[in-house]
């Protein structure tokens, strides 16, 4: 599976969007982008995936360059409770393992 | 949405003793889960994978006689931590998935320290 390239950390001030990038420069054509988050000692939660098209759903969008070799995660409007690190990972489809990289921590500030 | 309980979410025991860990997806059939790992300040690192039915597959370096995997039912997988010792203290996290085009979705977690 390919890797990934995320900043380390990120702010954002509480009611903006987050954007947080994620490189994959090396995706193949069959790689899907996984995003999940891990709050403070709880598990990952799942966020959001894509192959080629952006996607949408309650909690974020994902939004795929045409090349595939980058993406970004929106949320919309965070919140304090964003505060978590978030993951991009990709994978093969019906591929078992998901590698969790290092991740951004990202930081919502009131 | 799909929800995966682990129980307990957190265990204390002595050296020497073998501690049990439950994952069970609650709303779905779970084909395969996946045990991980988690040390302090560090990211995930999955452990083994298990099917249902099958033995579990274990990544490179994690001793399969040291950490059993049972995956008997579609909604039931456990982890037994046997003759557990304090480097063996970690966050144990599971997940599970339907079929293989859906995500996976993780439980909450078991913070295990050994004494």
């Amino acid at each position: 599976d390919a890797k990934t390239t995320q900043p380390t950390s990120m702010d954002c001030a509480e009611g903006r969007a987050a954007n947080l990038p994620c490189n994959h420069s090396t995706i193949s054509g069959n790689e899907y982008v996984y995003w999940y988050r891990q709050i403070h000692s709880q598990g990952p939660q799942y966020i959001i995936h894509g192959l080629k098209n952006n996607e949408t759903n309650e909690m974020a969008s994902l939004i795929i360059t045409e090349d595939r070799k980058s993406s970004t995660l929106i949320l919309p409007h965070a919140t304090l409770r964003d505060t978590a690190v978030y993951y991009c990972i990709v994978r093969v489809a019906g591929g078992n393992k998901l590698v969790f990289g290092a991740g951004t921590i990202l930081r919502v500030k009131s | 949405g799909a929800v995966v309980s682990q129980h307990p979410s957190r265990v204390i025991c002595k050296s020497g003793t073998s501690v049990k860990i439950e994952c069970r997806s609650l709303d779905f059939q779970a084909t395969t889960m996946f045990w991980y790992r988690q040390f302090p300040k560090k990211s995930l690192m999955l452990m083994a994978t298990s099917n249902e039915g099958s033995k579990a597959t274990y990544e490179q370096g994690v001793e399969k006689d040291k950490f059993l995997i049972n995956h008997a039912s579609l909604t039931l997988s456990t982890l037994t931590v046997t003759s557990a010792h304090p480097e063996d203290s970690s966050f144990y996290i599971c997940s599970a998935r339907g079929s293989l085009n859906q995500p996976q979705h993780f439980g909450d977690g078991t913070r295990l320290s050994i004494l």
